[in-house]
């Protein structure tokens, strides 16, 4: 699947810190959305991004986390001064278009994000 | 709330067992279902979808899914698994404009 591409795949840092992690969407795509997967826990939508807008963020925390789809680059989930309950797995998709209701969404492998 | 929930966390078969993980929804209205697969170390995949029509639907590999109105559920299927289908399992539905996930179904098929 030379589809979508996450970086890093894994990803330590210490309380306070601050994560940086990127998805770079399907060649075409325009629209992503990023996930969550606590230990044990299923995914967890956080938010879904166009291009340069932010379409829903009803799943992301109020504080601490931020994310971005610029126009040109990939997309970038932000959490500032990390706390252990960050850690976890961390899923970008994307899609050509507002294709939820097809199922394409195009997942990539996801960034583990381990806070010491 | 909508929601989507997988009540098998982790299941164990023996090759050539016949499979069945349970996937029930919580809303009504227009339902679009979907089962995803997650091997060891890749990306998620879509096994299969409903929208509507035909409540047994086929996936890729052998699965199947039955969408039982009645009891608001969508429970994957497969009449004879091989190890190769070890995975992690998830049963989705849409929820205005995105996908809400169950936890996940560990499988594990031994040899």
């Amino acid at each position: 699947n030379a589809g979508v591409m996450q970086n890093p795949r894994h990803l330590v840092r210490r309380r306070g810190q601050e994560a940086r992690l990127r998805c770079s969407p399907m060649k075409g795509h325009s629209h992503v959305y990023w996930y969550r997967q606590l230990p044990e826990e299923g995914l967890k939508f956080m938010v879904y991004l166009q291009k340069e807008n932010i379409i829903d963020e009803s799943g992301m925390p109020k504080e601490r986390f931020s994310a971005e789809f610029p126009k040109e680059g990939p997309s970038i989930l932000r959490i500032q001064q990390v706390v252990r309950g960050d850690s976890a797995a961390y899923f970008c998709a994307s899609s050509p278009r507002d294709d939820v209701y097809t199922g394409e969404l195009f997942f990539g492998e996801g960034s583990r994000l381990t806070v010491l | 709330a909508q929601s989507v929930s997988q009540h098998n966390h982790h299941v164990i078969l023996s090759e050539a067992a016949s499979l069945e993980l349970g996937c029930n929804y919580s809303y009504g209205g227009t339902v679009n279902l979907f089962w995803y697969v997650q091997y060891p170390g890749q990306h998620l995949q879509l096994l299969l979808k409903y929208f509507s029509g035909d409540p047994l639907v086929k996936g890729i590999k052998g699965f199947e899914a039955e969408f039982i109105k009645s009891k608001f559920s969508f429970n994957l299927r497969k009449p004879s698994v091989q190890w190769s289908d070890t995975a992690e399992y998830f049963c989705a539905g849409n929820q205005g404009g995105k996908l809400i996930f169950g936890q996940g179904t560990e499988l594990s098929v031994k040899p």
